[in-house]
C-alpha cells in the first residue's frame, strides 16, 4: 500500500534552517508529484510547493520563495523540504502529500512538527 | 495575492443537509481551478473527499458531493452523520502547478 513516512519532530532557533524528509513506498516514486503543506497550531492548511520526482522540477508558493527548497533522492524514494531563516511563525506541522492529478492529494504523510523557539 | 474564501462554521442536524462553499477574493471559481475538498479531524492529516470539482475519492460515501454553485465551488453533505463533524478545506489550482487552500470550515453535527 502507498505510504509516506516523514521524519521526526524538530526544535529550531530563530534564523536556523530545518530539513524534513518524506519517504515514499508502495508505488513508483517517479510517477507522481509530491507536495508540501503546513498547518500552524489552530490554523488552516497552507500550500508550500511541490516537486516532480521524475525530473526534479519544483514550484514554490510566492509566500515561501527564497526560503524554501524542495529536493528529492530517487534512489531513496524520498523527498525533502528545507526551510531557512526560520521565525516563530514557522512553527507548524509540515505534511507531504502525493498528488495524482486534478487536485487529488490522495496520500499524506503523518506530519512533522517543527517548533521555532529561542 | 489570491485569497480562497470559506465560511468558517456550520451546524447541521443528524440526517440533515449542509452546503459549504469555496470562493475567490477576486473572480469566480470554475472547473479550471480543479476545486477539491479535504476533511480533517484533530491530530490527523487531511483526507481527500472530492477532487476535480465533483469526483469522489476512493472510499468516500456518496453523501458527499461536489459542484459549482454560481461563482463558487460547493461541497454538499446530504444525510449528515455524527462522524462528519470535522474541519473541511477546499483547495484551488492557481495554474503553474500551484495550489491555494481556503481558510477551512468547521462543521458541527448536533
Amino acid at each position: 500500500q502507498v505510504q509516506l513516512v516523514q521524519s521526526g519532530a524538530e526544535v529550531k532557533k530563530p534564523g536556523a534552517s530545518v530539513k524534513v524528509s518524506c519517504k515514499a513506498s508502495g508505488y513508483t516514486f517517479t510517477s507522481y508529484g509530491l507536495h508540501w503543506v503546513r498547518q500552524a497550531p489552530g490554523q488552516s492548511l497552507e500550500y508550500m510547493g511541490r516537486i516532480t520526482p521524475h525530473n526534479g522540477d519544483t514550484k514554490y508558493s510566492q509566500e515561501f520563495q527564497g526560503r524554501v527548497t524542495i529536493t528529492r533522492d530517487t534512489s531513496a524514494t524520498t523527498a525533502y523540504l528545507e526551510l531557512s531563516s526560520l521565525r516563530s511563525e514557522d512553527t507548524a506541522v509540515y505534511f507531504c502529500a502525493r498528488g495524482v492529478g486534478g487536485g487529488n492529494f490522495d496520500n499524506w504523510g503523518q506530519g512533522t512538527l517543527v517548533t521555532v523557539s529561542s | 495575492q489570491t485569497v480562497v474564501t470559506q465560511e468558517p462554521s456550520f451546524s447541521v442536524s443528524p440526517g440533515g443537509t449542509v452546503t459549504l462553499t469555496c470562493g475567490l477574493s477576486s473572480g469566480s471559481v470554475s472547473t479550471d481551478h480543479y476545486p477539491s475538498w479535504y476533511q480533517q479531524t484533530p491530530g490527523q492529516p487531511p483526507r481527500a473527499l472530492i477532487y476535480n470539482t465533483n469526483t469522489r475519492s476512493s472510499g468516500v460515501p456518496d453523501r458527499f458531493s461536489g459542484s459549482i454553485l454560481g461563482n463558487k465551488a460547493a461541497l454538499t453533505i446530504t444525510g449528515a452523520q455524527t462522524d462528519d463533524e470535522s474541519d473541511y478545506y477546499c483547495v484551488l489550482s492557481m495554474g503553474g502547478g500551484l495550489w491555494v487552500f481556503g481558510g477551512g470550515a468547521k462543521v458541527t453535527v448536533l
